[in-house]
């Protein structure tokens, strides 16, 4: 079962709007919370991330919302640019394992379009 | 700059063949990983690895056999490929703590027909 889920899956917005990404997850052990950045035809690249002892992650127009009650976070991309027209993935690690081994658990991914 | 290379980029392959994906990181990272991307699913692991030596299954690795000869290098093996094998394959490596992430080569795309 998808472990972490992302929503929507895609998402169009005008230059200078704020996208909001939105991310949730089951596994309660969570507690590494990277966010991913991908073009097309590139691997992915890490945008920012938060941990669970944290409920807001800023780091220049990228902003991570974090609920751990909720089990929810949300990545803001304010001042959208077209330059941020990619696919965003929300990723998860914790408990035991994933914390020796660093294994991430993937979301589907959202697709932003920023259109100017 | 960290840098993860995978090869080759694109391969065509028939079914029942052997297919073999490499990678190579120079970040001298212990931990390393395959993954596939299928639209819908985002991206799951197959295989990953502590270090030279080791290989430990992921979360779909059924089909799959990963080989870590070096600390550099790290090999998806796909013994008997299948169509459902088809998608597009990126390896990545990773240090924990520190900047905490995992870095991922450009991608390989595979076709099994």
């Amino acid at each position: 079962q998808q472990q972490v889920r992302q929503s929507p899956q895609s998402l169009t917005v005008w230059e200078g709007e704020t996208a909001i990404l939105n991310c949730s997850y089951e596994d309660s052990t969570f507690n590494y919370f990277p966010w991913y950045q991908q073009f097309p035809g590139e691997g992915p690249a890490l945008l920012i991330s938060i941990r669970s002892v944290s409920d807001k992650k800023e780091d220049g127009r990228f902003t991570i919302f974090f609920n751990k009650r909720e089990k929810k976070l949300s990545l803001h991309i304010t001042d959208s640019q077209p330059g941020d027209s990619a696919t965003y993935f929300c990723a998860a690690r914790g408990g035991w394992a994933g914390g020796l081994s660093g294994k991430l658990t993937f979301g589907e991914g959202t697709q932003v379009t920023v259109i100017s | 700059e960290a840098a993860v290379t995978q090869s080759p980029r694109n391969k065509v392959a028939v079914t029942g063949g052997k297919v073999t994906l490499s990678c190579n990181q120079t970040n001298n990272h212990n931990n390393m990983y395959w993954y596939r991307q299928d639209t819908g699913h985002g991206l799951r692991l197959i295989h990953y690895s502590y270090g030279a030596g080791s290989t430990e299954k992921g979360d779909i690795p059924d089909g799959y056999k990963a080989s870590r000869p070096s600390q550099e290098n790290f090999s998806l093996i796909l013994e008997l490929a299948t169509p459902s094998q088809t998608s597009v394959y990126f390896c990545a490596s990773g240090e924990l703590g520190g900047r905490d992430t995992q870095y991922f080569g450009p991608g390989t795309r595979l076709l099994v027909l």
